[in-house]
């Protein structure tokens, strides 16, 4: 069973940092297309980053130059490094395995939310 | 940037009822188009993928069609338990993708 756990998410102030996980069981994540969406209370789906099977990473404008996405595949976990955090990052942050021929997103974690605010 | 425009963005229809949801893309995304659902308080669901291709283990009252720029996703007979919110999603333009703003279906 494809299984996906986010965690790491909290408080934290503008400006600050935080990172969040993803764990993972029944795949093995650097064979894969791994990718974060993220959801704004009450608003709809955004796409946030990729990191494909060879470890090319892209990011949407949004987050370009502050959030880092990483596998560590010792220990089959994704990750997103977010720095300089904005009122506007906050959101429940979703990791989803991506597949198939038109890349959909076929498995997703229950979600992590991540709250800026002073 | 492509852009996803769901209509309508709310509905409201009775347990039985036929139901489509349109999805228009700014410009083609050949087949390159998902669907997903989210309950309240929930993940998103995968339905469809490549337009019209139903995900194993979703219900077969769920259909897809379209390409292009006009797709729609159709529930043939309302079930009590598809009261959720429905977006679209392009990834023609991977690895980046965009999603619809979202269609948020209530139960009469």
């Amino acid at each position: 069973e494809v299984l996906l756990v986010e965690s790491g998410g909290g408080l934290v102030q503008p400006g600050g940092s935080l990172k969040v996980s993803c764990a993972t069981s029944g795949f093995t994540v650097s064979n894969n297309y791994m990718t974060w969406v993220r959801q704004a209370p009450g608003k709809g789906l955004e796409w946030v980053s990729i990191i494909s099977s060879g470890g090319r990473t892209d990011y949407a404008d949004s987050v370009k130059g502050r959030f880092t996405i990483s596998r560590d595949n010792s220990k089959n976990t994704l990750s997103l490094q977010m720095n300089s955090l904005r009122a506007e990052d906050t959101a429940v942050y979703y990791c989803a395995r991506v597949v198939g021929a038109t890349d959909y997103l076929d498995n997703w974690g229950q979600g992590t939310l991540v709250t800026v605010s002073s | 940037d492509i852009q996803m425009t769901q209509s309508p963005a709310a509905l409201s229809a009775s347990v039985g009822d036929r139901v489509t949801i349109t999805c228009r893309a700014s410009q083609s995304v050949g087949y390159y188009l998902n669907w997903y659902q989210q309950k309240p308080g929930k993940a998103p669901k995968l339905l469809i993928y490549a337009a019209s291709s139903l995900q194993s283990e979703v219900p077969s009252r769920f259909s897809g069609s379209g390409s292009g720029t006009d797709f729609t996703l159709t529930i043939s007979s309302l079930h009590p338990e598809d009261l959720a919110t429905y977006y679209c999603q392009q990834t023609y333009t991977t690895p980046r993708s965009t999603f619809g703003q979202g269609t948020k279906l209530e139960i009469k």
